[in-house]
């Protein structure tokens, strides 16, 4: 068991460009989440799949945020057109639900994004 | 809509000293609770979860946290707190329907006086 990895780590990038994150959850976890996580604050939900499917989209995620999971196993996390108000730590997390145990979700060490 | 609330944004306890960390959820059903720690710049890493049965949930490096549905809240504790707790504490709850999410509060910041 790896954990979640999240890459790149870090990301600097103007304002207008776009920026792409990417998250392998653990392996054979069916559940990948999508955070926003801004200093000072609680991690924000913004999206998750089960297996391929994208079940909901918060209404933070702006039409400039497309998340994909192609093949049900690692996903992606898009901004286009970057604003400043983008900068924040972007948190993925897997699981995999149990009637016995419920959900115990797993967060890799985030996406820091500044945009200047 | 599940929500949380940690009604303490800072708190400052003396090494040795006894904690205890507020959470109040809002969730018409039976909820799903989970505590996680952060350190500065890292992750969030899971100290522990109920998810049914006894209501004194066990979690790692000492923590422990008490389910009480008849105040909605899910307070964490600590006998002892060690330097290295010094961390951002955040509460979160899951419904228990199989499309719900996971909401997390605002966090309740801990710093250790020496």
């Amino acid at each position: 068991d790896t954990g979640v990895s999240q890459n790149p780590r870090h990301k600097i990038t103007k304002r207008g460009q776009n920026v792409t994150f990417r998250c392998d959850p653990i392996s054979e976890h069916n559940r990948l989440y999508w955070y926003r996580q801004t200093l000072g604050q609680g991690p924000e939900f913004l999206t998750y799949f089960q297996n391929e499917a994208q079940l909901e989209k918060s209404r933070l995620l702006s039409d400039r945020f497309s998340a994909e999971r192609p093949k049900g196993s690692f996903s992606t996390l898009e901004i286009q057109r970057t604003e400043q108000g983008d900068s924040a730590m972007y948190l993925c997390a897997s699981s995999y639900p149990k009637k016995s145990s419920g959900n115990t979700i797993y967060f890799g060490e985030g996406s820091w994004l500044t945009v200047v | 809509a599940q929500s949380v609330t940690q009604p303490d944004i800072h708190i400052t306890v003396s090494e040795g000293a006894s904690l205890e960390l507020r959470c109040n959820y809002s969730y018409g059903a039976t909820p799903y609770l989970f505590w996680y720690v952060q350190s500065p710049g890292q992750g969030l890493q899971l100290l522990l979860k109920y998810f049914s049965g006894d209501t004194l949930v066990q979690g790692i490096k000492g923590f422990e946290a008490e389910f009480k549905r008849s105040q909605s809240s899910f307070n964490l504790r600590k006998p002892s707190v060690h330097w290295s707790d010094a961390a951002e504490y955040f509460c979160a709850v899951e419904g228990d329907s199989s499309a719900s999410k996971i909401i997390f509060g605002s966090g309740t910041r801990l710093s250790i006086r020496p």
